[in-house]
């Protein structure tokens, strides 16, 4: 079946970097695109950007445009989110989610939190 | 300030209906389809509704999703304990050129 599995919870300590992966089964990995969602805690769902790792097609949300890249390894079946100069109010959940042609996330990764605190 | 806006909280007894409504404008709902999403405590979002009133396989027709101008609602009928979650609606706004969320309902069986 569809599944998308990410790494696990991050701790950071403000300016840091941290890198979450997502791995995708059950697919064509290079049909679909991986979007990020993030959930700050008690928050709604965040929209970050996404990734297709079939045809190196990428958009980044302007809030996060210079801190977050995306990359993707195909023979891995496996995209990444990198978020740089961690700041606290980066503390969230990480979703990944797979993008269907028809505009909607049909399946979504189980989260990693990564919580920034010194 | 969410983009979609939704009440933070509906309730009603179990084997009741509630109904979710989302608004937005002319960039986002009324310009095209609206996804809805149910986050149980703890877990990642599940998608619920796709293209403003279609099911995915696997999801109850008690939930049913509907859309007119640039304002959607998702109905929940028969309500069981289990339907407890936060119900958020989604769509790309073009405007914006980002995804949208709505800040979430929180739906209590009382």
């Amino acid at each position: 079946q569809v599944q998308l599995v990410q790494s696990g919870a991050e701790v950071k300590k403000p300016g840091a970097s941290v890198k979450v992966s997502c791995k995708a089964s059950g697919y064509s990995f290079t049909t679909y695109g991986i979007h990020w969602v993030r959930q700050a805690p008690g928050q709604r769902l965040e929209w970050m950007g996404w990734i297709n790792a079939g045809n190196n097609n990428i958009k980044y949300s302007q809030k996060f445009q210079g801190r977050v890249t995306y990359t993707g390894d195909i023979s891995a079946s496996t995209v990444y989110m990198e978020l740089s100069s961690l700041r606290a109010e980066d503390t969230a959940v990480y979703f990944c989610a797979r993008w269907t042609s028809d505009w909607y996330f049909d399946c979504w990764g189980q989260g990693t939190l990564v919580t920034v605190s010194s | 300030q969410s983009v979609l806006t939704q009440p933070p909280s509906v309730s009603a007894a179990p084997g009741q209906k509630v109904t979710i409504s989302c608004s937005g404008s002319s960039s986002n709902i009324g310009n095209d389809y609206v996804s809805w999403y149910q986050q149980l405590p703890g877990t990642a979002p599940k998608l619920l509704i796709f293209e403003s009133n279609k099911r995915p396989s696997g999801i109850p027709d008690r939930f049913s999703g509907s859309k007119s101008g640039t304002s959607a609602t998702l109905d929940i009928t028969g309500l069981q304990t289990g339907d407890e979650a936060d119900y958020y609606c989604g769509t790309w706004d073009s405007s914006l050129s980002v995804y949208v969320f709505g800040a979430g309902t929180k739906v209590t069986v009382l």
